[in-house]
């Protein structure tokens, strides 16, 4: 049974902080993806990775950057939270040309 | 890049009626269609999925059809129960794309009342 976990459920940060967000899954997918989920916007792709130390770009990835330094663990990055960053953060994973996505259960962030 | 709509936003229907969500999407190349539910407070879970070779799947209580000639792909829930009441997101893959990423719907708030 795939499990992918978020480092936390709930974080509040200040305006102008620098805040991590952790992933991790535990099923040697390669493919591991960044979403932020906002009503009435969907989910949207701010950044993913395809194995190691690669990444590329979603449709949002403007004030946000991230890491993938093993296989398994995947970080996002916003190197100085602003007011606008307050959403829902998905993290999800998936296995090289299966598509199926497993979504982890998500860090509500709230910057003041 | 593709660009997924989906209607309507929010859907209510009484419980044992059909429900239909129908998204459209603008890529003609998109080879794959998935469709994930979100129950309040839960993470997004896939349901049933399609591929552009397929024009309908069943699984049980859901079917999905898909149009090409229309780009537009539909997900059909009947006998509808409570349980049924979460958020659903349609999405597609571009078929340029070999890592999987999919463009999402914006979803439909689906409240079954009994």
């Amino acid at each position: 049974d795939v499990k992918v976990t978020q480092s936390s459920r709930y974080l509040v940060k200040r305006t102008g902080e620098k805040v991590f967000l952790e992933c991790v899954q535990d099923m040697d997918h390669e493919n591991m993806f960044w979403y932020r989920q906002d009503p009435g916007l969907g989910l949207r792709l701010i950044y993913f990775s395809y194995d190691v130390k690669m990444k590329e770009k979603g449709d949002i990835p403007e004030g946000y950057s991230v890491s993938r330094e093993k296989k398994e663990r995947f970080s996002l990055i916003l190197e100085s939270a602003s007011t606008n960053q307050t959403s829902m953060y998905l993290c999800a994973s998936s296995s090289q040309g299966l598509y199926e996505q497993y979504f982890g259960p998500g860090t509500r962030l709230t910057v003041t | 890049g593709e660009n997924v709509e989906q209607h309507p936003s929010t859907l209510s229907v009484q419980e044992g009626d059909s429900a239909v969500i129908k998204c459209t999407y603008s890529d003609s190349a998109s080879n794959y269609f998935p469709w994930y539910k979100q129950e309040l407070g839960k993470r997004p879970q896939l349901i049933i999925d399609i591929r552009s070779n397929v024009g309908e799947k069943k699984d049980q209580r859901i079917a999905v059809t898909l149009n090409k000639t229309a780009k537009h792909f539909s997900l059909h829930i009947t006998e509808t129960q409570p349980e049924d009441s979460a958020v659903y997101f349609c999405a597609a893959k571009k078929g340029s794309d070999s890592w999987g990423k999919l463009q999402f719907g914006a979803g439909t708030q689906v409240v079954v009342t009994p």
